[in-house]
């Protein structure tokens, strides 16, 4: 059974910049979560996604956002990138709220 | 953001011995415990979880104590191999939001 997918692994932007970020869970888990990873801060939450409405969100500012489609992959923006938010970006994904949640390998982004 | 704490604490351990990885959770309304393993240029990668009425769950060399009196979670890895270097996260389940701890650097000598 395939993991999680997340693309693009890498990418770099410069400030000012938006980007959309990718992630495929692994087949037949309808919730995908969000967490963006930092030496500083560690995983922190975005939001959660569960049959294409959002369930859950953390306490980041609107320019972070995102979407599930109905086949369950979920994109999320960040729009007018400032260079804090240099980071890792996991996706995870569960069954039910009652499973613990499968890790992509994240995209790197770094903003110039 | 949400987070527990900024200070990434870091055990050497020496291959063979057992290790015992400790966590602090904040939340008494949690029921749900995971404790994951990141290895490097990867994602946090299931280890084992718990739920808030069982003390203690074993699995493959590795054993997970809840202690709900302290709010204190560990994990413990028998015979510890090279590859069980890695950052070892706890997280809590609070009302359907999951809350990760700050990590636990592992390094295993060999």
């Amino acid at each position: 059974k395939a993991g999680v997918t997340q693309t693009p692994r890498y990418l770099i932007k410069t400030r000012g910049q938006q980007v959309t970020l990718s992630c495929s869970p692994i087949s037949g888990h309808r919730s995908v979560s969000w967490y963006q990873q930092t030496p500083g801060q560690g995983l922190q939450f975005l939001f959660e996604y569960f049959s294409e409405t959002q369930r859950n969100k953390g306490n980041f500012p609107g320019r972070f956002s995102g979407r599930q489609f109905s086949n369950s992959r979920s994109e999320m923006n960040v729009s007018t990138l400032e260079l804090g938010d240099s980071a890792l970006y996991l996706c995870a994904s569960r069954l039910t709220a009652n499973q613990p949640q499968h890790f992509g390998d994240g995209t790197r982004l770094s903003i110039l | 953001g949400e987070s527990v704490g900024l200070h990434l604490p870091t055990l050497s351990v020496q291959e063979g011995d057992n290790s015992i990885i400790n966590c602090a959770y904040s939340n008494s309304a949690s029921d749900y415990f995971i404790w994951y393993k990141q290895e490097s240029g990867k994602g946090p990668q299931f280890i084992i979880d718990i739920r808030s009425n069982m003390d203690k769950r074993q699995g493959q060399r590795v054993t997970v104590l809840l202690n709900k009196t302290v709010k204190h979670l560990s994990l413990q890895i028998a015979a510890t191999q090279p590859g069980d270097s890695a950052v070892y996260f706890c997280a809590e389940r609070v009302t359907n939001k999951v809350i990760f701890g700050p990590g636990t650097s592992l390094s295993v000598i060999p």
